[in-house]
């Protein structure tokens, strides 16, 4: 099955840093990745949809400035988190979606990050 | 606005019972509605999805029921064990390959399983 590697698993930063989190698909090409956001004991929240090779899309109350996502490749997209805080700090998950297949959405094991 | 009720928050079964989830969504331009288990730390991972072309399917101890007028969907853990205890998600979207829509998630529910 459809398969997304996400790094780091787990990171720690000072506040005013910015931190990059990586998600590779690795037996398909994920045409559309998903970034979501989880809160402890919430839900998922969507942030940011992005498509390989154009600007992504951002939801509503998400600053496009502070999560910088880039899609370059159909197997590599990266969500940046510039000038951290420690509200910032979340579980951040992605999802690739390959439109030729019916895997459904496939997501990554998640980033935690605590900004201190 | 919510787009995706779930309920209850949290649930408690006895081993070899059945776990019922039940989620009820208002978008009725949804038509992909997977169900995710997650542990904690850990990424969701997809246990059972249907399309609204039916009303159950049922992959070994997973069944998922759907009402498409009534919008509601709900899952069914048959013969529950302790592996089972983690939280659940429902979810719902335009279905995957024919659109970018993204999953709008129910709020999860906590389930444990007592030995």
């Amino acid at each position: 099955g459809a398969v997304v590697s996400q790094h780091p698993s787990w990171v720690i930063c000072k506040s005013g840093t910015s931190v990059k989190i990586e998600c590779r698909s690795l037996d398909f090409q994920a045409t559309t990745m998903f970034w979501y956001r989880q809160f402890p004991k919430q839900s998922l929240m969507l942030m940011a949809t992005s498509n390989e090779g154009s600007k992504a899309t951002y939801e509503q109350g998400v600053e496009k400035d502070k999560f910088l996502i880039n899609h370059a490749s159909l197997t590599l997209s990266t969500l940046t988190v510039t000038s951290a805080h420690p509200e910032d700090s979340s579980f951040y998950i992605c999802s690739g979606e390959d439109r030729g297949l019916s895997f459904g959405y496939t997501f990554g094991s998640g980033t935690r990050l605590t900004v201190v | 606005q919510q787009q995706v009720k779930q309920s209850p928050q949290s649930l408690i079964v006895q081993k070899g019972g059945i776990s019922i989830i039940n989620c009820a969504y208002e978008n009725t331009a949804f038509d992909y509605f997977p169900w995710y288990q997650q542990f904690p730390g850990k990424g969701p991972a997809l246990l059972i999805a249907i399309r609204p072309d039916v009303s159950e399917k049922k992959e070994g101890r997973f069944t998922i029921s759907f009402n498409k007028s009534a919008k509601q969907f709900s899952l069914h853990i048959m013969d529950s064990q302790p592996g089972d205890s983690a939280t659940y998600f429902c979810a719902a979207s335009g279905s995957p390959g024919g659109g970018a829509d993204g999953l709008t998630f129910g709020k999860g529910t906590h389930l444990i399983i007592q030995p």
